[in-house]
């Protein structure tokens, strides 16, 4: 059974850093190209940015780069998010998910909130 | 990369068809035969309904159909059931291994 598990949210003041973790099970997770999707409250999904099996590309939507870095371990099936410099309108759930062979993202974690305030 | 446009929201009575729109451009929906549609019951994270424009993962009921013409993409609903009250997002690959999403429609089943 595939699961993706999310972690590292919480509340964080404007201005700060924080590192979201996305732990893998069910397949072969190395070969597997993973992204991560936010969504603000009550607003639509946002894709944030994808990286493949090796490490070799990433890529990320135009108005986070920069601030944001996606990384992976695979010895620890392991997906990262590094945000930093964080605003308020980062707030948001923040969900890994795997992209499939047909270029769907066929599963995804729980999501973890990430909230950004004073 | 601006978000692809969609309806607010759509609605029918169950056992009616409804059809949601997913607008782009030719650089994203008019150029990829990668639109894909997720349904998102509140408070869950968002499924997988259609791939590559037309397609169906395994365990998706055939009442979901998808479709595309030029820059415009679109998920059919037929023979709604009160289980498919949902918010719906299309997204399309948008070159280079990025993304978009739409803005999501709210599909009511009355």
């Amino acid at each position: 059974e595939v699961q993706l598990v999310e972690s590292g949210g919480g509340l964080v003041q404007p201005g700060g850093s924080l590192r979201l973790s996305c732990v893998a099970s069910g397949f072969t997770f190395g070969i597997s190209w993973m992204g991560w999707v936010r969504q603000a409250p009550g607003k639509g999904l946002e894709w944030v940015a994808n990286i493949n099996g090796d490490e070799s590309q990433t890529t990320y939507v135009d108005s986070l780069k920069g601030r944001f870095t996606v990384s992976r371990d695979n010895a620890k099936n392991s997906l990262y998010l590094q945000m930093n410099s964080l605003r308020a309108d980062d707030t948001a759930v923040y969900y890994c998910a795997r992209w499939g062979v047909n270029a769907g993202l066929d599963f995804w974690g729980q999501g973890t909130l990430v909230t950004v305030s004073s | 990369q601006s978000a692809l446009t969609q309806p607010p929201s759509a609605s029918g009575s169950p056992g009616q068809s409804v059809a949601i729109s997913c607008t782009g451009t030719g650089s994203d929906v008019g150029a990829y035969n990668y639109v894909s549609w997720y349904q998102q019951h509140p408070g869950k994270a968002p499924k997988l309904m259609i791939y590559e424009v037309t397609k169906r993962p395994s365990g998706v009921p055939d009442r979901f159909s998808g479709s595309k013409s030029g820059n415009t993409a679109s998920l059919t609903v037929s023979g709604l059931q009160a289980e498919d009250e949902a918010d719906y997002y299309c997204s399309s690959n948008a070159g280079g291994h990025t993304y978009v999403f739409g803005t999501g429609t709210k599909v009511t089943v009355l």
